[in-house]
């Protein structure tokens, strides 16, 4: 079974300083996705970064990179130059194979708090 | 732009009754999903579906049943509804996969809050 660990309940950071948001995986899989969504006060999610078991490089979109180390089984989110709407629950997730289930096994989610 | 979308926003309803949550998505994808999300345990999958009348259960189903008559539309339904399914309620809907490194990346309605009393 897979599984997602986030350690952080809660983290602060001040705006324009960067943060990272951990994320260990366990998946006896060799192929897998993993997907970071944010979820406002307002409760939508959005997705917002992904990366393949496969790829070599780092995911980055905008100021979000995901720091990808297989070895290690961790993909944590980076967020550089932190601003006052990054404020919300931030979700790791892995996609379950694509022959099974195609579900999300998401982690329990850390709650990030950006100071002016 | 993908949109999904939820009946309600917030539901308020009795122990006992039935609960019906609707679900739409406007973009012709195959596979659509329920997910419960409570503090502290993050989303968790109640149901899926990879196709028309078609549907799977997840990782915590007692409680609950679904419906998916049209491609678009996958409903959750509380048969009796109890304190402890007061949650938020989120649907998600994404692409059948095409390749092994597809991220088929699902997108999220806004939730449904519903608080059972």
């Amino acid at each position: 079974a897979q599984k997602i660990t986030q350690t952080q309940p809660g983290m602060f950071v001040q705006e324009k300083e960067a943060v990272t948001l951990d994320c260990t995986y366990d998946t006896s899989d060799q192929s897998y996705g993993l997907f970071w969504y944010k979820q406002p006060s307002s409760g939508e999610m959005i997705f917002l970064i992904y990366q393949g078991s496969y790829d070599e490089q780092n995911a980055t979109e905008g100021r979000y990179s995901l720091n990808f180390q297989k070895a290690r089984k961790s993909a944590n989110l980076v967020i550089s130059a932190s601003q006052l709407g990054d404020s919300a629950m931030y979700f790791c997730a892995m996609r379950e194979p694509y022959t099974g289930r195609r579900a999300l096994t998401f982690g329990s989610g850390t709650r990030l708090q950006v100071q002016p | 732009d993908v949109k999904v979308t939820q009946s309600s926003r917030y539901l308020v309803k009795r122990t006992g009754e039935k609960v019906f949550l609707e679900c739409v998505q406007d973009m012709d994808h195959e596979n659509m999903f329920w997910y419960r999300q409570d503090p502290g345990l993050g989303l968790r999958l109640i149901y899926f579906s990879y196709d028309v009348k078609m549907k799977e259960k997840g990782d915590i189903p007692e409680g609950y049943s679904v419906s998916r008559e049209k491609k678009e539309r996958f409903s959750l339904i509380l048969e009796s509804a109890s304190t402890n399914q007061t949650s938020m309620y989120l649907c998600a809907s994404s692409l059948f996969p095409r390749g092994t490194e597809s991220s088929y990346e699902q997108y999220f309605g806004p939730g449904t809050r519903l608080t059972v009393t």
